[in-house]
């Protein structure tokens, strides 16, 4: 069965330091993955997602993943963190077992950005 | 629609009380999921519908939550005899088709119902 771990259940930053978010996964398949945000009192919304494309996946607002098979690890990364970076990042794969599409979340990140 | 719209965007009701929960997923979405989100935890899946019926129900925690969907479009989660540990933020997600090969299905959530239960 598919599963998916953050690492961290908090992330704090300075304004303008680079951000690194943390997910590992577990799949029998080859996953797809993706990072979802979620401001305060907005819905999710994508950022990226792996399709067994490209390993080095740019995503929205400067954001970007790296697909390592071998670390079986999807961590999301920024070169800059913004004050509107702060946010709630889930790291999710999809279920391919029955090819639903359903998606696994992992418990999430919280990430603080400083002034 | 141009998105996903859930509505109440919030339910404050009375323990033992039924609660329906509407979802109107993007027009032509075949694929449509629902989720819950407790407080301080991840997203737990529930159900999902391909058109109108539900292939997999796995995640409803008891007999007392129940979906259905019509018309291949809305959808509604109904939760009978509320307890106060239903309380959380109910997700919608909706995607073109469920499940594609090359992984490119991609749900687009709603912004949810929040559920109070006292």
């Amino acid at each position: 069965a598919q599963s998916v771990t953050q690492l961290d259940s908090h992330v704090s930053v300075s304004e303008g330091t680079p951000v690194l978010l943390r997910c590992n996964y577990s799949s029998s398949y080859s996953p797809s993955l993706f990072w979802y945000v979620q401001h305060p009192n907005k819905g999710l919304q994508l950022l990226l997602k792996y399709t067994s494309a490209a390993t080095l996946v740019k995503g929205i607002n400067g954001f970007e993943a790296e697909f390592k098979k071998s670390e079986t690890s999807f961590h999301l990364t920024k070169p800059s963190a913004h004050m509107s970076d702060a946010a709630e990042y889930f790291c999710v794969v999809s279920d391919r077992t029955g090819n639903t599409g359903k998606l696994i979340f992992g418990q999430g990140t919280t990430l603080q950005v400083k002034p | 629609g141009a998105g996903v719209s859930q509505s109440p965007s919030n339910k404050v009701t009375e323990k033992g009380k039924d609660v329906e929960l509407r979802c109107d997923p993007i027009s032509g979405h075949t694929a449509l999921y629902w989720y819950r989100q407790s407080l301080g935890q991840g997203l737990e899946f529930l159900i999902y519908f391909q058109g109108n019926s539900a292939p997999d129900k796995s995640g409803l925690p008891s007999d007392r939550f129940s979906a259905e969907r019509t018309g291949g479009s809305v959808s509604t989660l109904t939760i009978q005899r509320t307890q106060q540990e239903d309380s959380a933020v109910y997700l919608c997600a909706s995607s073109l088709i469920a499940g594609a090969l090359s992984g490119a299905n991609v749900l687009t959530f709603g912004a949810g119902s929040r559920l109070t239960v006292l």
